[in-house]
């Protein structure tokens, strides 16, 4: 019953290696988003989904991409890893709102992954 | 742009009060605030979308000067399980949060 669920929890992965990280939320929202945590604990937004429209930040590498197969899935592909991608992936959702940001977000577990 | 949250980091003794400060560069349609316990995913605790607007949470509440750009966070008589990363998160344009560095909260016995 969790509502937003991320898999795989732990990712162990050679440099140059193609992964991909899956995203469901059970909740209904219509926005899904991809966040990264550095080891400083600095949480940077990547994307911003739903079903109208994708929201790119602008310093998120061309390596990166999200793919949604429908409204409750939102998956990140990373193609050509990096050291530099090591960190914790958080998947949130929520509702988009009349209000932009009107709505909390609920995030899922996390995936540390882990460049080597 | 992202929010600059203030102080970095606090240590305080149970039932001791506390506040964490968030203010933009840039002017704000909401900001919210989150909790993080080390290991888990950040959590949601409350919400502001009006300049002036206080809201509260138990023992916990927040206010947000529009005019000024910033918003607070209240922590009254902390208790062990207020320990954890404090964000807070702004929404200037779109539909994406950006979020503080973070105010990491220690409460002792």
């Amino acid at each position: 019953d969790t509502a937003v669920s991320q898999t795989p929890k732990y990712l162990v992965t050679q440099m140059g290696n193609d992964k991909s990280i899956k995203c469901e939320q059970n909740l209904g929202h219509d926005t899904m988003y991809w966040y990264k945590q550095d080891s400083k604990k600095f949480l940077k937004i990547m994307f911003s989904y739903n079903n109208k429209e994708l929201i790119i930040n602008e310093t998120v590498p061309n390596r990166f991409s999200p793919k949604s197969p429908d409204k409750a899935h939102l998956n990140l592909h990373i193609n050509s890893l990096e050291l530099g991608d090591s960190a914790v992936y958080f998947c949130a959702s929520s509702k988009l709102g009349s209000h932009r940001g009107s709505y909390g977000y609920t995030f899922g577990s996390g995936t540390r992954l882990t460049v080597v | 742009q992202q929010p600059v949250q203030s102080p970095q980091a606090v240590i305080l003794r149970e039932g001791e009060d506390a506040v964490i400060n968030c203010s933009s560069s840039k002017a704000l349609y909401s900001v919210h605030w989150y909790r993080q316990k080390h290991g888990e995913a950040p959590v949601f605790l409350m919400i502001l979308l009006k300049g002036g607007e206080q809201k509260g949470h138990d023992k916990i509440s927040a206010s947000f000067n529009e005019k000024k750009q910033q918003s607070s966070l209240y922590l009254t008589a902390s208790q062990l399980s207020y320990s954890g990363t404090y964000f807070c998160g702004t929404n200037n344009a779109g539909n994406m949060l950006t979020f503080g560095g973070g105010t990491r909260l220690m409460v002792k016995p």
